[in-house]
């Protein structure tokens, strides 16, 4: 099966720059999309296809994929950011997710 | 704007069949041309993905699952449902359906509340 590995967490002070990565075999071959999700809420999608931001997901929110690695980058970071967030490929006919970073804002 | 809405028993005993369905509403567009996704979190845990479905009734199963699953849509009356048999406290968790709109199977752009499932007896 195909794993994807996500640091457990994450801190970072307010207006700073967040990274958080997901690394995988090849991973920089596949498409790969990051869901956001707040307590007691549904995750949403925030990054698509590496590098795309859905309608309504804020500029600062960016994605990049190389190699086996991809990076879910935050700008500028503000407390409402706070949440856990998975990366997700595509792999071999399944839908991997990562464990997921659990983001703090200092 | 769309919504998803995800109905189930909230508990379940062991060894039985799990049914759970989601409905989609507020799309006179695509009338249920969808990927149509399960996901499940354990409570204070990850998201581990079920399965998925395409309108045309193509499936993709999580492997660790997949004897044990169903997952089908009847994209005329638009609820889309999993069966999960046997089931055991590990498959306690909240259930998920999620859908991607632009007919893309490698992720999904719009998710419903979950509903929760717990196995006890």
């Amino acid at each position: 099966s195909y794993d994807l590995t996500q640091p457990p967490s994450v801190s970072v002070s307010p207006g700073q720059t967040a990274s958080i990565t997901c690394s995988g075999d090849r991973l920089g071959g596949k498409s790969v999309s990051w869901y956001q999700q707040k307590p007691g809420q549904s995750p949403i999608l925030v990054i698509y296809e590496d590098t795309k931001r859905p309608s309504g997901i804020p500029e600062r929110f960016s994605g990049s994929n190389s190699e086996n690695t991809a990076t879910l980058t935050v700008s500028g970071t503000q407390a409402m950011d706070e949440a856990d967030f998975y990366c997700q490929a595509w792999d071999s006919g399944t839908v991997v997710f990562g464990g997921g970073t659990k983001l703090t804002v200092l | 704007h769309l919504q998803l809405q995800e109905s189930g028993p909230g508990l379940a005993q062991p060894s039985e069949t799990l049914s759970l369905t989601c409905t989609v509403s507020g799309d006179s567009i695509n009338s249920g041309h969808y990927y149509w996704g399960w996901i499940r979190q354990s409570p204070g845990k990850g998201l581990e993905w079920i399965g998925t479905i395409s309108y045309s009734g193509s499936t993709y199963y999580n492997p660790s699952l997949s004897s044990r699953i169903s997952i089908s849509v009847d994209t005329s009356e638009n609820p889309f449902s999993l069966r999960l048999s046997s089931v055991t406290a590990a498959d306690t968790a909240v259930y998920y359906c999620a859908i991607n709109t632009v007919l893309v199977k490698y992720y999904f752009d719009s998710w419903g509340q979950g509903t929760l499932v717990t196995v006890s007896s």
